[in-house]
């Protein structure tokens, strides 16, 4: 049974680009939450998607977009890229009757130059 | 506010002692809470969950206590080993939306187990 899975593992881009990261959950479950890791921070949550729909949004910019298919899995885009967006973004999922129990794929490494 | 406090920010003990991490949230609401293990490079992963209906659960050397008086919740793990080293989160749901919630992490507590 594959856990959540998420690509690219790491990634290198320049101030102003966009990026998009993927995200596919673990088998089972139909809601995906992404969540932006500093380095030496906790977890802070960005957005929630569930029946294809953002649920649920923390306190980041609309530079930060996402995307939910029919199949559960789910794209974070990120828009004019600073430099302060360098950090691990983290996908979770989890299964709607089971609130609050979130599974996290590995991650992916965005750098900003 | 949206607020999980969490301390230590650093804990070092002997392999052998036990380690405690304490956790505060400000939503009242709150009625799950788990904490996370990351080890360095890797993925959180849960070690333990507590619902509000209990106050304390245990697994083997770990434990979660929760007071919901006091809306503090801690992490025990007895007879610490090296691989116990990581970094450790504790997390609270803020608010129900039909079952949907968000969790809200704290800032880690940096456990280092001395051999």
């Amino acid at each position: 049974d594959a856990g959540v899975t998420q690509s690219p593992t790491h990634l290198i881009k320049t101030r102003g680009q966009q990026v998009t990261l993927r995200c596919s959950p673990k088998s089972g479950h139909d809601t995906v939450s992404w969540y932006q890791q500093a380095l030496g921070q906790g977890p802070q949550f960005i957005f929630q998607y569930y029946e294809e729909e953002e649920r649920q949004r923390g306190n980041f910019p609309d530079r930060f977009s996402g995307h939910q298919f029919p199949n559960y899995s789910s794209e974070l885009n990120v828009n004019a890229l600073l430099l302060g967006d360098s950090a691990l973004y983290l996908c979770a999922s989890s299964m709607t009757v089971n609130t609050g129990e979130l599974f996290f794929g590995e991650g992916s490494r965005l750098t900003v130059l | 506010g949206e607020n999980v406090e969490q301390h230590p920010s650093t804990l070092s003990v002997q392999e052998g002692d036990s380690a405690v991490i304490k956790c505060t949230y400000s939503d009242s609401a709150s009625n799950y809470f788990p904490w996370y293990k990351q080890e360095l490079g890797k993925r959180p992963q849960l070690i333990i969950d507590i619902r509000s209906n209990v106050g304390e659960k245990k697994d083997q050397r770990i434990a979660v206590t929760l007071n919901k008086t006091a809306k503090h919740f801690s992490l025990h793990i007895t007879e610490t080993q090296p691989e116990d080293s990581a970094v450790y989160f504790c997390a609270a749901p803020l608010g129900t939306q039909g079952g949907s919630e968000k969790l809200v992490f704290g800032k880690g507590t940096k456990l280092t187990v001395n051999p």
